[in-house]
């Protein structure tokens, strides 16, 4: 069964870094490109981030990029999602998911940015 | 990037309905196009890929149409667990877009 297990979420103030994981299991993690995909309360999905299965090909939306670093650890069947100078409108449940379309989702981790 | 444009944003249906989400692209996007469903506090659902494909475990009762910039999803007789918000994606290049969401509320 396939299962993606994100952690890491939290309450940061404004400019503070918090990072994500996404624990992969029940499928050939080196084989799947990987995604960040976030919800902000009350709001619609905003794709955030991609990394191809090899790490080759990163791919950032514009209202992260320059802040967040997607990484993955395909030893360790993990998704990893640094979150540099953090906003308010960051706050957000993030989600990582498998390839395109997205297939299989985690259950979401809470990212609050607020002082 | 590409905007994808869902309409209407909500609406009240009944069960047994016939209902009927568009999602239109700013660009065309061949038949790169997923639909998902998300109910409140869970994670979405993928339910169509290739603008018309069902994914495995999804009822029948799902269906996807067209290609380029205009696409349909139907649900040919609502039931009581359809009631949620559906999204469309475009995963023909990179920003890989959402639509902003349609709701759909028991009447």
């Amino acid at each position: 069964e396939v299962q993606l297990v994100e952690s890491g979420g939290g309450l940061v103030k404004p400019g503070g870094s918090l990072r994500l994981s996404c624990a992969a299991s029940g499928f050939t993690f080196s084989s799947y490109s990987m995604n960040w995909v976030r919800q902000a309360p009350g709001k619609g999905l905003e794709w955030v981030s991609s990394i191809s299965s090899s790490s080759s090909y990163i791919y950032y939306a514009d209202s992260v990029k320059g802040r967040f670093t997607i990484s993955r650890d395909n030893a360790k069947n993990s998704l990893y999602l640094q979150m540099n100078s953090l906003r308010a409108e960051d706050t957000a449940v993030y989600y990582c998911a498998r390839d395109f379309p997205h297939n299989y989702w985690g259950q979401g981790t809470l990212v609050t940015v607020s002082s | 990037a590409i905007r994808m444009t869902q309409s209407p944003s909500s609406f009240s249906a009944s069960t047994g309905d016939r209902v009927t989400i568009t999602c239109r692209a700013s660009q065309g996007i061949s038949s790169y196009l997923a639909w998902y469903q998300q109910k409140p506090g869970k994670a979405p659902k993928l339910l169509i890929y290739a603008a018309s494909t069902l994914q495995s475990g999804v009822p029948s009762r799902f269906s996807g149409s067209g290609s380029g910039t205009d696409f349909t999803l139907t649900i040919s007789c609502l039931q009581s667990e359809d009631f949620a918000t559906y999204y469309c994606q475009q995963y023909y290049s990179y920003l890989w877009t959402f639509g902003q969401g349609t709701k759909v509320e028991i009447k």
